[in-house]
């Protein structure tokens, strides 16, 4: 039962251009939404949230947006830097635990920077 | 910066044996959480644990499983009687507060039953 779905498993783009990793999501109860980066052997890094009731959040080069009627997601990195070569986590909350719910992650899409 | 710590960083089990894995949360944090990924799928979510008791669990986290912060400090997972398909990464998380949602996590525990 996938709730949370990246659909792309790998995602190369050139140093200095724009990368936007997407994210979907089925469970309507969700309602915040957060963005991991993960290197090999390590833990998953948080990087970046936002929540239902806003479209966009953004950090430095990192902006996510929701579109909560299309229940989509995206990450934009812009620009695109070799460090952030990983694997990129989507993770949704229900927020309705108060802290108790644990995060349901998408698979993964893994982001290769291109000198 | 405070980090999440957590060890062994590689366990190697028989399958049938009893496993503790072990992790030094964020010290202000107040939730605690276990994930694991089996290699090459999704991280899972198993348990959260907030005021010494378990507040939420996993379809995953069953009888074989129990978790406990036995000395207010370390927060510890254990597997009473390891299977083949335990073998995982084993991620803890904390959690500053209930009005927040940033889990940040610690480096993983590799458990490999054989």
């Amino acid at each position: 039962d996938q709730q949370v779905k990246q659909n792309s498993p790998s995602l190369s783009v050139q140093e200095g251009r724009i990368s936007i990793l997407n994210c979907d999501y089925t469970n309507s109860m969700f309602d915040y939404f957060l963005w991991y980066k993960k290197y090999p052997a390590e833990g998953p890094t948080f990087l970046i949230s936002i929540s239902s009731i806003k479209d966009k959040n953004e950090d430095g080069r990192f902006t996510v947006f929701l579109n909560k009627s299309a229940k989509h997601l995206s990450l934009h990195i812009v620009p695109s830097q070799p460090g952030d070569s990983a694997v990129y986590f989507c993770a949704a909350s229900r927020g309705t635990g108060g802290g108790a719910d644990g995060l349901t992650f998408g698979k993964g899409t893994h982001l290769i920077i291109q000198p | 910066e405070p980090e999440v710590t957590q060890t062994p960083s590689h366990q190697v089990t028989q399958m049938g044996q009893e496993v503790i894995l072990r992790c030094v949360p964020i010290s202000n944090h107040l939730y605690f959480y276990w994930y694991r990924q089996i290699l090459g799928q999704k991280v899972e979510f198993l348990v959260s644990f907030y005021n010494n008791e378990i507040s939420e669990k996993s379809e995953i986290f069953d009888d074989q499983f129990s978790v406990e912060r036995p000395d207010g400090s370390n927060f510890t997972l254990k597997i009473r009687s390891t299977k083949l398909e335990d073998s995982a990464m084993y991620f803890c998380a904390t959690l500053l507060s209930g009005q927040s949602y940033e889990q940040y996590f610690g480096p993983g525990t590799r458990l490999t039953v054989t």
